[in-house]
């Protein structure tokens, strides 16, 4: 098992472009979600999916999209980059019984915008 | 309001002496507590949890953790550090407000442990 997979490693991108972040698991889990860690504040929820075709908001949901058409993939949409959204951003999925559970992070993707 | 405190930004250990990262809680009803690692570079590793039981909890790589529920927290504990814990820790409750069971994580502690 390949776990949770994010691409790319490292990304930059100019102020009002776009790029999805790419997430997928092999681990057949219902429930999975997008964070964004920022240097003192801890992980923050951005949005989160509890099975193929169901999505929700998180804590910081704006100037992002999401869909889930597979139980596998896990797609994040930036649709207008800002600088505020300079960012580790980790995805993560857990088994039946959902995040109250073990959750399995992927390697994170570093995202600066210029 | 549903939150998670971990109020030392850092903690500083010599190898083999025993270790303590702190957390406190607040949630409505009875809490589901978390703490996961993170390596340089790397994404977040579970180490254990609380659900309900045993209020001393032990997990991965021999830490421990004790939940205190009249104190509201649940610290992460070692008996003998080792260089190779030094790392982020986050401590995370489950929010009670939904059905889903996201998690709150807190701001984190680095852990330095030195030879």
């Amino acid at each position: 098992n390949a776990g949770v997979t994010q691409t790319p490693k490292f990304q930059v991108l100019k102020t009002g472009q776009s790029m999805t972040l790419q997430c997928a698991q092999d681990m057949n889990h219902e429930y999975m979600s997008w964070y964004r860690q920022d240097p003192g504040m801890g992980l923050r929820l951005i949005h989160y999916s509890v099975g193929a075709g169901i999505t929700d908001q998180g804590e910081v949901p704006n100037g992002y999209n999401v869909s889930r058409s597979t139980t596998e993939d896990f797609p994040l949409r930036l649709l207008s980059a800002a600088p505020s959204q300079t960012s580790v951003y980790f995805c993560a999925s857990s088994g039946s019984g959902g995040p109250s559970y073990e959750q399995y992070f992927g390697p994170g993707t570093r995202l600066t915008v210029t | 309001a549903q939150s998670v405190a971990q109020p030392e930004d850092q903690v500083n250990v010599a190898e083999g002496n025993p270790l303590t990262v702190k957390c406190t809680y607040s949630v409505s009803g009875n809490p589901y507590l978390f703490w996961y690692v993170q390596y340089p570079n790397r994404g977040l590793q579970f180490l254990l949890k609380y659900i309900t039981g045993d209020n001393l909890v032990k997990g991965s790589y021999g830490f421990e953790a004790e939940f205190n529920k009249s104190q509201t927290s649940f610290h992460l504990k070692k008996p003998s550090a080792l260089v190779s814990d030094s790392a982020l820790y986050f401590c995370a409750v489950r929010d009670m407000r939904g059905s889903q069971g996201n998690l709150i994580f807190g701001k984190g502690t680095k852990l330095s442990v030195k030879p």
